[in-house]
């Protein structure tokens, strides 16, 4: 099974840089993905890391340390409309996902 | 454009009643998931398909079933609903299980009330 704990809430400056750590205790790992979701809506892909590093995408980045069982999503200047919901979720071997409560992140003026 | 599709978006039923929620792609995606979601568990797994004619359970299963006659569509449903099934219910895709193809993309949601 999976075990995933990540904060439940974070609050920044609009322009900051936030970070949002998940830790995975698994019987199997086979990728981890991290997810936005705005408030009401469905969740929506940001990342997708199966090697240890980290993996860029523009403001975004994500990081995986296999051996720790650890990863954390990287948020640079920070915009307002990065106030959401963020999902860790962890694939294992028979390919089902299995995700962490969420972190809600604030972003203040 | 391809897209997933969820209906009703909102539903309002009452305990004992039998309920189908609707989910339809047309991303011709081997893969579909029905998850819910309810504040401080996260997404969990209900049911999933790996294909037409194969349907699988996920950690909350009871009180649900599906089916998967053609790759579109996979429809869930709650045999007689109750009120611990008041929440939240996302229906995803994707291509394939293979690296790389299995980025699992969500439908809209359905809001369902059991009262």
């Amino acid at each position: 099974g999976q075990n995933i704990d990540q904060p439940t809430e974070m609050t920044a400056t609009e322009g900051a840089i936030v970070q949002i750590n998940c830790t995975y205790q698994t019987s199997g790992f086979n990728g981890l993905f991290w997810y936005q979701q705005h408030a009401g809506e469905a969740p929506t892909f940001l990342s997708y890391n199966v090697l240890d590093g980290l993996e860029e995408k523009g403001r975004f980045s994500s990081f995986l340390s296999r051996s720790k069982g650890y990863s954390y999503l990287l948020l640079k200047e920070l915009q307002m409309k990065d106030s959401a919901s963020y999902l860790c979720a962890v694939r294992a071997h028979d390919y089902k996902l299995s995700f962490g409560a969420g972190t809600t992140v604030t972003v203040r003026a | 454009d391809a897209e997933i599709t969820q209906s009703p978006r909102h539903k309002i039923t009452e305990t004992g009643r039998q309920v189908t929620l609707a989910c339809h792609q047309t991303w011709n995606h081997n893969n579909m998931f029905w998850y819910r979601q309810d504040l401080g568990h996260g997404l969990r797994l209900i049911h999933y398909s790996y294909g037409v004619q194969d349907t699988n359970k996920g950690e909350v299963s009871d009180g649900y079933s599906v089916s998967r006659s053609n790759t579109e569509d996979l429809p869930l449903t709650l045999e007689s609903a109750a009120s611990s099934q008041t929440s939240v219910y996302f229906c995803a895709s994707s291509e394939s299980v293979r690296a790389g193809l299995d980025t699992q993309y969500f439908g809209p949601g359905t809001r369902l009330t059991v009262l």
